[in-house]
């Protein structure tokens, strides 16, 4: 049983670019959740989806944008890349109701 | 104001002794969760262990187990049987639900090395 799946696992951006973010999540989940996590810290929230749908998002500017497609794949696009958005992106979905999240192993942007 | 709180950056612990890892957290909300979740160097977050706001009993799972003392909001891991293999981050998270969403809220980690 496949977990979540991101893609790629490693990027490296200029500034001022776009880059595009991908995220399949586990069988049976339908929703999808995005955190960035710079070096040392935490996951912070960025968003999630359901139902194709940004259903709450956390403080972070609308360069970052996402969607959500009928398979309940995911992407995140940032636009307008800045060096301070270098981290590690991680994907987690889940199964609307239940309370557990999984994990992908993220995605590492690197912009230059 | 931070809503997890972990105070240690490291910590040290001799295989096979046990540790506990330190969180605290802060809501208004009577119904919320907070999970341990371990990161290796490879950058995935795994999932340990899960406590509800209304679970009476402390949750095990294996060799973890969740010090839950809700009056002083606190969260706190213990490992007992440390394996060198748990060294890694390791993240205090809580679940609040704005809006029905349910959304993770992470403390900045403490990063445990296990020694031989």
């Amino acid at each position: 049983d496949a977990g979540v799946t991101q893609s790629p696992t490693h990027l490296i951006k200029t500034r001022g670019q776009q880059v595009t973010l991908r995220c399949s999540p586990k069988s049976g989940h339908d929703t999808v959740s995005w955190y960035q996590q710079a070096l040392g810290q935490g996951p912070q929230f960025i968003f999630q989806y359901y139902e194709e749908e940004e259903r709450q998002r956390g403080n972070f500017p609308d360069r970052f944008s996402g969607h959500q497609f009928p398979n309940y794949s995911s992407e995140l696009n940032v636009n307008a890349l800045l060096l301070g958005d270098s981290a590690l992106y991680l994907c987690a979905s889940r199964r609307q109701g239940n309370y557990g999240y999984t994990f992908g192993s993220g995605t590492r942007l690197t912009v230059v | 104001a931070q809503k997890i709180t972990q105070t240690q950056p490291g910590m040290f612990v001799q295989e096979k002794e046990a540790v506990t890892l330190d969180c605290t957290y802060d809501t208004s909300d009577q119904s919320y969760g907070l999970f341990w979740y371990k990161q290796p160097s490879s950058g995935e977050m795994i999932f340990l262990i899960y406590q509800g706001s209304y679970d009476e009993q402390n949750a095990t799972e294996g060799r973890y187990s969740l010090n839950f003392q809700k009056a002083r909001k606190s969260a706190n891991l213990v490992i007992s049987a440390s394996q060198l293999g748990d060294s890694a981050m390791y993240f205090c998270a809580m679940r609040e639900l704005p809006s029905g969403y349910s959304t993770l809220t992470f403390g900045k980690g403490t990063m445990l090395l296990v020694s031989p």
